[in-house]
């Protein structure tokens, strides 16, 4: 079964918008990672964050962190076009054994 | 730098064929391997993944198994192929906490 479970499933924006999506999880985490896949491509490496952070910056991109609400926010400010793509959050178990469990992913639609 | 290839591109077997899918990671040693497949439209779904060669977990009990012959050569088989083995299959290196993925196979089962 699937760790985390990403809302909403889909989002639909203008260009120019703040884009967010989150992310909920079950059980304790070592970290929280957010990807991004383009229709029909692999997935690429946004951002982590770890278990004891709150907050995470990466240009466009903030990641929260809740770790006593299980949950995740991912925001895109002045999303463009090409942000256009699917976004996951993956969580990484306390077990420590580089095992990551996706969630069912945000398609995001950014209309020019 | 590293790169990670993944072959096919896409794959249309009938039921009941064997499959073989290989990944093989370049610029790094000792890599964590994995394979997910993805459904359309949804999530990935963890499959097998490597801390080294020779050495598998299996999540998913199902028609597939891996394995890792060399330290950066992933292979996914599966001896006779399930119409619900369809999918986007996905290979990933990772030395620490960030992934990378392969480009992907897309394989359907007719």
């Amino acid at each position: 079964s699937q760790q985390g479970e990403e809302d909403p499933q889909a989002l639909s924006i203008q260009e120019g918008e703040n884009a967010t999506m989150n992310c909920s999880y079950k059980t304790s985490i070592n970290n929280l990672q957010w990807y991004r896949q383009n229709s029909g491509r692999g997935l690429v490496h946004l951002i982590l964050i770890r278990s004891n952070e709150r907050e995470k910056h990466s240009g466009r991109l903030r990641v929260t962190l809740d770790t006593s609400k299980k949950s995740s926010s991912l925001l895109i400010t002045a999303s463009r076009a090409a942000d256009t793509a699917s976004y996951f959050c993956a969580t990484e178990t306390t077990s420590g054994t580089y095992k990551y469990i996706f969630g069912t992913g945000t398609r995001l639609k950014v209309l020019a | 730098s590293q790169t990670i290839h993944q072959w096919p591109a896409t794959l249309v077997q009938p039921v009941g064929s064997p499959l073989s899918l290989e990944c093989t990671v370049e610029g790094t040693s000792n890599p964590n391997l994995y394979w997910y497949r993805q459904a359309a439209g949804r999530g990935l779904q963890l499959l097998f993944y490597s801390v080294g060669i020779g050495q598998i977990s299996s999540e998913v009990p199902q028609n597939l198994s891996a394995s890792r012959p060399q330290d950066r050569q992933f292979i996914l088989s599966s001896k006779k192929l399930l119409l619900s083995d369809s999918g986007f299959y996905l290979c990933a290196w990772a030395d620490s906490y960030e992934q990378y993925f392969g480009p992907g196979t897309r394989l359907t089962v007719t």
